[in-house]
C-alpha cells in the first residue's frame, strides 16, 4: 500500500530541548520523502527531503533519518525554539506510470513547545 | 521570486453550486498539483497537471476536475457541491519534469466552505 503514518498525534518539548517526530510508511517502493511544516492558516512549508540512497540528511537545525529496514523515517529539530510550533508531516513522493508524481501525506505530529 | 498564489482565500458556498479556485505557480515551474485538507481525512490527492496535461488524478468524483493554462496557472472546478466538500484546498507547484521528484512548494491554500 502507499499508507505513510505517524507514531504519535502530539508532541510537547521544553524550549532548548531537541525534538523526534517520527513517520512509518509501508510502500518498500518508496525512494523520495519529504518533511513539511504547516503552521495554522498557512500551506505546508518544505522543510527537507530524503532519497533512499541516503540515511541521513542534515539542514539548517533539522536532521532526517531515514531506516529503510523498517520503513521509518524522524526529523530531528535542534534547539526547538516557539517558532518550531506547528504540524509536522512526513509525505512520500511517489513517482506514477506517465511520469506523473503525487505527495502521499501522514496524519500529521502537532508540535508544541513549552516555554 | 513570488510563491504559489491562490485565490480566492476564502470562499462560502451554497451545496449544489459551483466552485472556481486558482493557483499561479512560482515562475518556471511547470508542474501544478492540487490537495484536499481536511481534519478527518487529512491532505489527499486531487490531480496534478504538467505542461497542459493531466497527468494523475486521485480517488475524487467526476465533481472535481482542474486543468492548466499554457502560463501554467491552474484551476480547478467542484461542481455541485456538497457539505463534505468543505477543505482546505491547496496547489503546489514543483519544478520537476517528466519523471522527475523534486520538492513541492505549496500556497496558502483556498478555505471553502459549504453550507
Amino acid at each position: 500500500g502507499e499508507s505513510v503514518g505517524l507514531h504519535l498525534p502530539t508532541l510537547s518539548v521544553q524550549e532548548g530541548d531537541n525534538s523526534i517526530i517520527n513517520c512509518a510508511y509501508s510502500n518498500s517502493a518508496s525512494d523520495y520523502f519529504i518533511w513539511y511544516k504547516q503552521e495554522s492558516g498557512k500551506g505546508p512549508q518544505f522543510i527537507i527531503d530524503i532519497r533512499s540512497n541516503m540515511d541521513k540528511r542534515q539542514g539548517q537545525r533539522v536532521t532526517v533519518l531515514l531506516n529503510k529496514t523498517v520503513k521509518h523515517l524522524s526529523l530531528q529539530i535542534a534547539a526547538t525554539q516557539p517558532g518550531d510550533s506547528a504540524v509536522y508531516f512526513c509525505a512520500e513522493n511517489a513517482l506514477l506510470t506517465g511520469g506523473g508524481n503525487k505527495l502521499t501525506f501522514g496524519t500529521g505530529t502537532q508540535l508544541k513547545v513549552e516555554l | 521570486k513570488a510563491g504559489v498564489t491562490q485565490t480566492p482565500r476564502y470562499l462560502i458556498k451554497t451545496r449544489g453550486q459551483q466552485v472556481t479556485l486558482s493557483c499561479s505557480p512560482i515562475s518556471g515551474h511547470r508542474s501544478v498539483s492540487w490537495y484536499q485538507q481536511t481534519p478527518g481525512q487529512g491532505l489527499q490527492f486531487l490531480f496534478e497537471y504538467f505542461s497542459e496535461t493531466q497527468r494523475n488524478k486521485g480517488n475524487f468524483p467526476g465533481r472535481f476536475s482542474g486543468r492548466q493554462f499554457s502560463n501554467s496557472r491552474s484551476e480547478m472546478n467542484v461542481s455541485t457541491l456538497e457539505l463534505g466538500d468543505s477543505a482546505l484546498y491547496l496547489c503546489a507547484s514543483s519544478p520537476r519534469g517528466f519523471g522527475i521528484r523534486t520538492e513541492a512548494f505549496f500556497g496558502q491554500g483556498t478555505r471553502l466552505t459549504v453550507v
